[in-house]
C-alpha cells in the first residue's frame, strides 16, 4: 500500500511546546499534504510539499521531506490550545488528482 | 464564497432506504471527491470525478452510485442502505494539477 503512515498515532504537549509529526510512504510521489481536522469537522489543506523541494514553511508550520528516506515531518512551532486537532499526510496515486490519507495524528495541546 | 457545501449534515436510515448526498462547490474546481471516514480505518475514496459527466471508481464504490451532471455538484447515492454505511462522508473538490483539496463539513449517516 502506497499509503502515508503518521507517527506517533497519539501526541499531548503544553502550550508553547513544539509538536512534530511524521510521515512515511513507500513509492515514488510528486507531492506530499497534511492536512488538520478538527473534531466533528472536515479536513483543512494545511501545506502541500513537491517531491524538488526539502523544506517548507506556513506561518508556524515548517514541512521537511526527503525522498530518499520516504518520509515527511510536520512541525508545530510555539503550539496554541486551539492546534488540538488531528494531522493527516496525504499522498497522491494513480490519476485524477486522488489522495491516499494516512490514520492520522491525534495532537493534544493543553492550556 | 461558501467552499463546499454538503448537505445533509445528519440523517438516519433504516436498513433498505435509500438516499442521496449531495455535495455543491462554488470555485470551479474540475476534480470531485466523496470519501468516507471510520475509526481506525482513516478515510477511504468511494468515487470521484475528474470533470462533468465523467465518474470514476475509488477503493470501497459497493453499495454506492454517483453523478455528476453538472460541474459545480456530485451526488452520492446509497440505493438500499446496510448498517455497514454508517459513517461520515466527506465530499471535496480540487483544482486540475497539483492542488490541495477543500473538503466540507460531512455528513454524518447512522443505519439502523
Amino acid at each position: 500500500s502506497q499509503q502515508g503512515e503518521e507517527d506517533p498515532q497519539a501526541l499531548s504537549i503544553q502550550e508553547g511546546e513544539n509538536a512534530t509529526m511524521n510521515c512515511s510512504y513507500k513509492t515514488s510521489i510528486n507531492n506530499l499534504q497534511w492536512y488538520r481536522q478538527n473534531s466533528g469537522r472536515g479536513l483543512v489543506h494545511l501545506i502541500l510539499i513537491r517531491s524538488n523541494e526539502r523544506e517548507k514553511h506556513s506561518g508556524r508550520l515548517r514541512v521537511t521531506l526527503d525522498t530518499s528516506k520516504k518520509s515527511s515531518s510536520l512541525l508545530i512551532t510555539a503550539s496554541r490550545a486551539a492546534d488540538t486537532a488531528s494531522y493527516f499526510c496525504a499522498i497522491p496515486y494513480n490519476q485524477g488528482g486522488k489522495l491516499i490519507f494516512g490514520q492520522g495524528t491525534e495532537l493534544s495541546v493543553k492550556p | 464564497n461558501a467552499g463546499v457545501t454538503q448537505t445533509p449534515k445528519f440523517r438516519v436510515l433504516k436498513t433498505g432506504q435509500s438516499m442521496t448526498l449531495l455535495c455543491a462547490q462554488d470555485m470551479n474546481h474540475e476534480y470531485m471527491y466523496w470519501y468516507r471516514q471510520d475509526p481506525g480505518m482513516g478515510l477511504r475514496l468511494i468515487h470521484y470525478s475528474v470533470g462533468e459527466g465523467t465518474t470514476a471508481k475509488g477503493e470501497v464504490p459497493d453499495g454506492y452510485n454517483v453523478s455528476r451532471l453538472k460541474k459545480q455538484n456530485f451526488l452520492l447515492g446509497l440505493e438500499s442502505a446496510a448498517p455497514s454505511q454508517t459513517s461520515v462522508y466527506f465530499c471535496a473538490s480540487c483544482p486540475r494539477g497539483e492542488n490541495g483539496y477543500t473538503f466540507g463539513s460531512g455528513t454524518r449517516l447512522t443505519v439502523v
